[in-house]
């Protein structure tokens, strides 16, 4: 089955920098990789997604980018804010099945 | 994207009783997922709830443990049974809409 690692598992960052979190997968079959923020006592928030077809996808401070080949993606966000701080996961979907990596706790300081 | 509706948000149980959480989507929706997120983990899929037929497990979960229905295509329950502290977890519906897949905002289980 499919395999997703997602790095790192904690990362902190200064209000106004850069934030990448990385995942990999293993399965090529996977062909939708969507990206969830989860604050505190809810449920995660779909805030961006790629599909297989696509190199790189932006929405305003948030990117994220894929290597099919590699069978990587990333997400990138800039100009963080202390907003931003959140538990990240990452996922790799084959046909309605969702694999989720591990998750990156994000904290941004003011 | 579709809005989701998913109660109790929160609980605390007895152990070797029972809970149902509740799922009402704003839209009409194929496929209805259920995810559990033990505490500081990722998100594990139970099983995937179609209207009309039976709900398929994952390993690890079995139909006695956590019985799913799925009655119409706007709603689902799961229910937890005999429940022990290890169930203590957030429990998740999620559903695929044509924006993606949209995460209720889960129910947060605690067994004592």
């Amino acid at each position: 089955g499919e395999n997703v690692e997602q790095h790192p598992s904690t990362l902190s960052v200064q209000e106004g920098d850069s934030a990448v979190i990385k995942c990999t997968y293993s399965d090529s079959a996977s062909n939708y990789f969507p990206w969830y923020k989860q604050e505190l006592g809810k449920g995660p928030q779909l805030i961006i997604d790629i599909r297989s077809n696509v190199g790189e996808k932006k929405d305003q401070r948030i990117a994220v980018t894929l290597n099919k080949t590699a069978k990587h993606f990333s997400l990138h966000i800039t100009e963080t804010q202390p907003e931003d701080s959140a538990v990240y996961f990452c996922a790799a979907v084959d046909f309605n099945k969702f694999y989720f990596g591990s998750g990156t706790k994000l904290n941004v300081k003011p | 994207s579709a809005v989701i509706s998913q109660k109790p948000s929160r609980d605390i149980c007895q152990r070797g009783t029972s809970l149902t959480i509740q799922c009402q989507v704003d839209s009409q929706v194929t496929m209805m997922f259920w995810y559990r997120q033990q505490p500081g983990q990722s998100l594990t899929l139970i099983a995937t709830a179609n209207q009309g037929s039976e709900a398929t497990y994952e390993s690890g979960f079995v139909i006695d443990k956590f019985p799913i229905s799925r009655p119409n295509l706007t709603f689902s329950t799961l229910t937890v049974s005999n429940m022990s502290p290890e169930d203590s977890s957030i429990y998740l519906c999620s559903v695929d809409d044509y924006d993606g897949y949209t995460f209720g905002s889960g129910t947060r289980l605690t067994v004592v």
